[in-house]
């Protein structure tokens, strides 16, 4: 089967540097993804690993470990803006995509 | 618009009754998926085509549930005989398939269908 785990709720303050983590336990991996959600909106993606390392997009970074199936979304520069829920997502060998069940980002002034 | 439209955006419906959704996804993507996400949980995969075909479904869908591409573009969701336990945010997705990396696994969602059944 497939299981996500990532924390359900992290709170920061603007301008801070906030780490997401996401472990996974899939039977076929392609690749780690990272979507963010605002209340009432779609999701949208932001970054996608399916090698070791890291991603740069902007303010927003994707690490991803395969050894240990763990990932890491990083937000720097946080605005108040980036309130809200974000999601990492696994592919797996068919093309399916399984979700956690998001982490809730709250930005304090 | 040139993003992922889906109709309708509401749904109420009672439960027996049979509901139709539509998904139009962006025109050059040839990847389509449908979802399924309930409060504070993450989107929940039921199915996916490219082109016109179904390649994957969820062994959790029951056989109420149907979904459609005919032509390759816009696609139909179908649930029969709807129970309550079906009221849920409907999301439809698409992407391109071909190129690598970011482009084959960035899915562009649509707004949503929200079904309430009661």
């Amino acid at each position: 089967g497939q299981s996500l785990e990532q924390p359900s709720e992290v709170t920061a303050v603007e301008g801070a540097i906030v780490q997401i983590n996401c472990t996974y336990q899939t039977s076929g991996f392609y690749g780690l993804s990272w979507y963010q959600q605002h209340d009432g909106g779609a999701p949208t993606f932001l970054s996608y690993n399916a090698l070791d390392g890291l991603e740069e997009t902007g303010r927003f970074s994707s690490f991803l470990s395969r050894s240990d199936s763990y990932g890491y979304l990083l937000l720097q520069e946080l605005q108040m803006k980036d309130s809200a829920s974000y999601f990492c997502a696994v592919r797996d060998g068919f093309n399916k995509f399984y979700f956690g069940s998001g982490t809730k980002l709250n930005v304090k002034p | 618009d040139t993003g992922v439209s889906q109709n309708p955006r509401h749904k109420i419906t009672k439960r027996g009754q049979n509901v139709t959704f539509r998904c139009d996804p962006i025109s050059e993507h040839n990847r389509l998926y449908w979802y399924r996400q309930t409060l504070g949980q993450g989107p929940e995969f039921l199915t996916y085509f490219q082109n016109e075909a179904q390649l994957e479904k969820s062994r959790l869908l029951s056989d109420r549930f149907s979904a459609e591409r005919p032509k390759g573009s816009f696609s139909t969701l179908e649930i029969q005989r709807t129970e309550q336990g079906d009221s849920a945010m409907y999301l439809c997705a698409s992407s391109l398939r071909g190129g690598s990396g970011r482009t084959y696994n960035e899915q562009f969602f649509g707004p949503g269908t929200r079904l309430t059944v009661l």
